[in-house]
Order: structure tokens, then sequence, then C-alpha cells
């Protein structure tokens, strides 16, 4: 099974209008982080936020969000008033501390964001 | 600045060549990890350490080696190149013991096998 699941290959959004990337996940262990990460046309891997399985608020920063829903299994990244810029490649990630703090990458989301 | 290392960016082989992709960090990572990205598939790991003289295969081992035999130094060799490593590879380091630290991430090489 798959530890990490993003449905939406690619998502289309109109600039300054919100958009969320889907994410589930698989585990069954109690202490688990969250990550997502957003990889640009230039190629590089950059970390956007970290949400922990103990934190009972969602992770905040700046117009990135992580709605996490623990029972659901899911941490969507909410990426608020888009932008040009965001326009990208976009992972969600998880570290299990079960399997000795692996990581598990999903396939990814490709966001366009429309002018 | 403090990161991940990764030599070279572009790379050109010819089908039975060798070659080692070098990545080097200078954070104290315990954990080290290569990845190969090719379209639609994301990230999958090719090997990975959580020190030095400790490695272990991950998904899509065939065909690379790794040693680690100090902490810095993470190389990815690969041991007679085949179209089928036609592929962007990533090296990426992290603390072994903190399951809220993320990875930190090479800028990448990008390899043509032909």
């Amino acid at each position: 099974a798959q530890k990490i699941t993003q449905t939406q290959p690619g998502m289309f959004v109109q600039e300054k209008e919100a958009v969320t990337l889907d994410c589930t996940y698989d585990t069954s262990d109690p202490s688990y982080g969250l990550f997502w990460y957003k990889q640009p046309s230039s190629g590089e891997m950059i970390f956007l936020i970290y949400q922990g399985s103990y934190d009972q608020q969602n992770a905040t920063e700046g117009r990135y969000s992580l709605n996490f829903q623990k029972a659901r299994k899911s941490a969507n990244l909410v990426i608020s008033a888009s932008q040009l810029g965001d326009s990208a490649m976009y992972f969600c990630a998880m570290r299990e501390v079960l399997t000795g703090n692996q990581f598990y990458f999903g396939t990814g989301t490709s966001l366009t964001v429309i002018p | 600045n403090a990161g991940v290392t990764q030599t070279p960016k572009f790379q050109v082989l010819k089908t039975g060549q060798s070659m080692t992709l070098q990545c080097a960090q200078d954070m104290n990572h315990e954990y080290m990890s290569w990845y190969r990205q090719d379209p639609g598939m994301g990230l999958r790991l090719i090997h990975y350490s959580v020190g030095a003289g400790i490695t272990d295969q991950g998904e899509v081992p065939n065909g690379y080696n790794v040693s680690r035999s100090t902490t810095e130094d993470f190389p990815l060799r690969l041991l007679s190149a085949a179209p089928s490593q036609t592929s962007v590879y990533f090296c990426a380091s992290s603390y072994w013991d903190r399951g809220d630290y993320g990875y930190t991430f090479g800028s990448g090489t990008r390899l043509t096998v032909v």
C-alpha cells in the first residue's frame, strides 16, 4: 500500500485565489511527521511546512497552511492568495518513527497559477 | 553556506560507463539518502545511510552502489550505466533521531545515459 497518496496530478488556480492540494497518508505509527516540499521548474526541493502527529493545531507558514485531519489521515496543503511564483510541483512526505524515521514521498501535484 | 553539495549538476554517459555522483553535507546529519526522480513517479529511494559505515537499500537499488566512510560524504556509484538510469538524482540529509526534522536536499544531478 502506498504510504503517501497525492491524487491530483495537475491543478490550476487563478492568481490571488486559494488552492488546496490533497495528501493522504497511511501509517499505524502514532508518532510521525508530515512535510510539504515545493519544486519549481529550476529543480531544487524547497521545504514549505511541517506538521507533527501530536500537534493540536494546524501548521501555518505565511501563505501556506496544512489542513491536518488525523482521523481521516489527510494533510492537505492550502496556499492562500496564489502568486505566479507558486507554479511548481508540490510533494507531500511523511516521516515515520516506526520504520526508523524513514521518509516517504507522494508522486506530486503540478500546480499552475493562471494570471 | 551550510547545506548539501551535489556534483556534478549535469552528466552525459555512454551505456556501460561507470561514474560516481558526489554528495557532501556540513550539518553533521546522520541520515543521508539518494533518490531518483522520474516524470510521474515522484522521488524513489535508491540507498540510504543512518551513519558512517552503515548503508541500506531503498526501493530501487539495482545498478547502484554507495558507501559512507565519513559522516559528511555519501557518494553514489553507477557501476555500468544503462539508458534506464537516465534521471534526475537528489541527495538529501537529515538528523536520524529527529522525526520532526525534514530533509535538506542537494540541487540535483541531471544524468543522461545514451
